[in-house]
């Protein structure tokens, strides 16, 4: 199985901040990673797939980069309605797998 | 607009099974797969498997298989997920959510459904 190892697992931020989120697999997995959000009581949301390519409907400050191993999730300026979970998935084999999840919390 | 709405939250006793559904509309039902994770406390999602809504294909986890079964119902656009011989290790937060059959991303998820498993 492909592990997927997140990091941070928490980061505290203000709004207006820029928070980068990491995700590394344990083999290559080309461009197969997606970022989900969720937050409190509420179902995840897709926010990035193809490891860079935005869903329909999310904000430019989100983005995504990398390729093969290693992946980032940036938010460019932390807003409010940002404070979540955000972890990765890759899509590339079965069984598909999650990293461990990054709590952003208000500072 | 695309839902998947699960059902309720469920308290089931050591050994007993379990039956969760999860209804979608907002879109063709054979259109999307259907896959089933779920997060235990403490832990990290889980993938335990998907249906293809057209043709009902299954493949499961091997750490669940033998225990879970998915099925759907396609005239009422619901697929239903059964797990048996439940443990407490089986308490967790289940959701589904919907892929592409080629493309493995879950691009809407069901709102989860809290199982407890508890004598």
């Amino acid at each position: 199985d492909i592990q997927m190892t997140q990091s941070p697992s928490s980061v505290s931020a203000s709004v207006g901040d820029r928070v980068n989120i990491t995700c590394r697999a344990s083999q290559g997995i080309s461009s197969w990673l997606a970022w989900h959000q969720q937050k409190p009581g509420m179902a995840p949301k897709l926010l990035i797939y193809a490891a860079s390519t935005l869903q329909d409907g999310v904000p430019s400050r989100f983005s995504g980069s990398g390729f093969g191993t290693d992946f980032t999730l940036t938010i460019s300026s932390l807003q409010p309605e940002d404070f979540a979970t955000y972890f990765c998935q890759q899509a590339n084999t079965f069984p598909l797998t999650f990293g461990q999840g990054t709590k952003v919390e208000i500072k | 607009q695309v839902q998947l709405v699960q059902s309720g939250a469920e308290v089931k006793s050591p050994g007993a099974s379990l039956k969760v559904s999860c209804k979608s509309s907002g879109y063709t039902f054979t259109s999307y797969a259907v896959h089933w994770v779920r997060l235990a406390p403490g832990q990290r999602l889980e993938w335990m498997g998907w249906i293809k809504t057209d043709n009902g294909d299954t493949e499961y986890s091997r750490k669940l298989q033998g225990r879970v079964t998915f099925t759907r119902d396609s005239s009422a656009s619901t697929v239903y997920m059964q797990l048996s011989s439940l443990m407490s290790e089986d308490t967790a937060v289940y959701y589904c959510a919907i892929s592409g059959y080629y493309l493995y991303y879950f691009d809407y998820w069901g709102q989860g459904t809290l199982v407890t498993v508890s004598s």
